[in-house]
């Protein structure tokens, strides 16, 4: 069983709804959980960061995570055209250790005008 | 302020050659971070560098080594390409290591194609 899984999607939503992505993680250790959007020939930029359980917004989007499931989520209210991207999750340990952040593979996201 | 930089954006090469991509991290940042991208094995870190030393490593053979210069620019060298070395190179930039809280700023990476 992987660390980190995401589902690959693709997803594809019409304008103005609201979008849920989601990782499963195995690794109880884990306590930094992070989301990450990536345009396509981009690298990864950091959306939403939370620290051990509870809820995050951030004008649109809110970020979930349920450490006794080991399951995080990210929400994206009133989504846009400009939200297609992919979305990845990551999350690290205490310290870090010899892995920095480990990611999920990635949602792919398609918000249809 | 300018972001990471990675040169070059593309590259074409055979297996059994070696490659060298460069990264220079954001103004002030000392540390940096090589990532493999690939649609297979999404995201794996590589190895971090921090003042000119190696801090982690992430679970590749040898052929997949780097190096940090004073100025915190990095460098990844990969020997003996090989096919499966094809994927997106992505570099990440911090102020400092081993701290969980600090945020990584990623290039826009280095597309490898090994034929």
């Amino acid at each position: 069983q992987k660390e980190v899984e995401q589902d690959p999607g693709p997803l594809s939503v019409p304008e103005g709804a609201i979008v849920s992505l989601n990782c499963t993680y195995s690794n109880s250790a884990f306590q930094y959980f992070m989301w990450y959007r990536q345009y396509s020939r981009k690298g990864p930029e950091l959306l939403m960061y939370t620290y051990s359980s509870g809820n995050k917004e951030d004008g649109r989007f809110t970020a979930q995570v349920d450490k006794s499931s080991k399951y995080i989520s990210l929400f994206i209210r009133d989504s846009q055209p400009s939200d297609s991207a992919t979305y990845l999750c990551a999350m690290s340990r205490v310290g870090g250790g010899s892995e920095k952040l480990v990611f999920g593979k990635g949602t792919k996201l398609t918000v249809n005008p | 302020k300018a972001g990471v930089t990675q040169t070059p954006r593309y590259l074409i090469k055979t297996r059994g050659q070696q490659v060298t991509l460069s990264c220079s991290p954001i103004s002030g940042h000392r540390s940096v971070s090589w990532y493999q991208q690939t649609p297979g094995q999404g995201l794996q870190f590589l190895f971090e560098y921090f003042s000119e030393t190696q801090r982690n490593k992430g679970n590749f053979p040898g052929r997949f080594s780097g190096r940090q210069f004073s100025n915190s620019r990095s460098e990844m060298n990969v020997s003996t390409l090989e096919l499966g070395d094809s994927a997106l190179y992505l570099c990440a930039s911090s102020h400092s290591w081993g701290t969980s809280t600090d945020t990584q700023y990623f290039g826009p990476g280095t597309r490898l194609t090994v034929l």
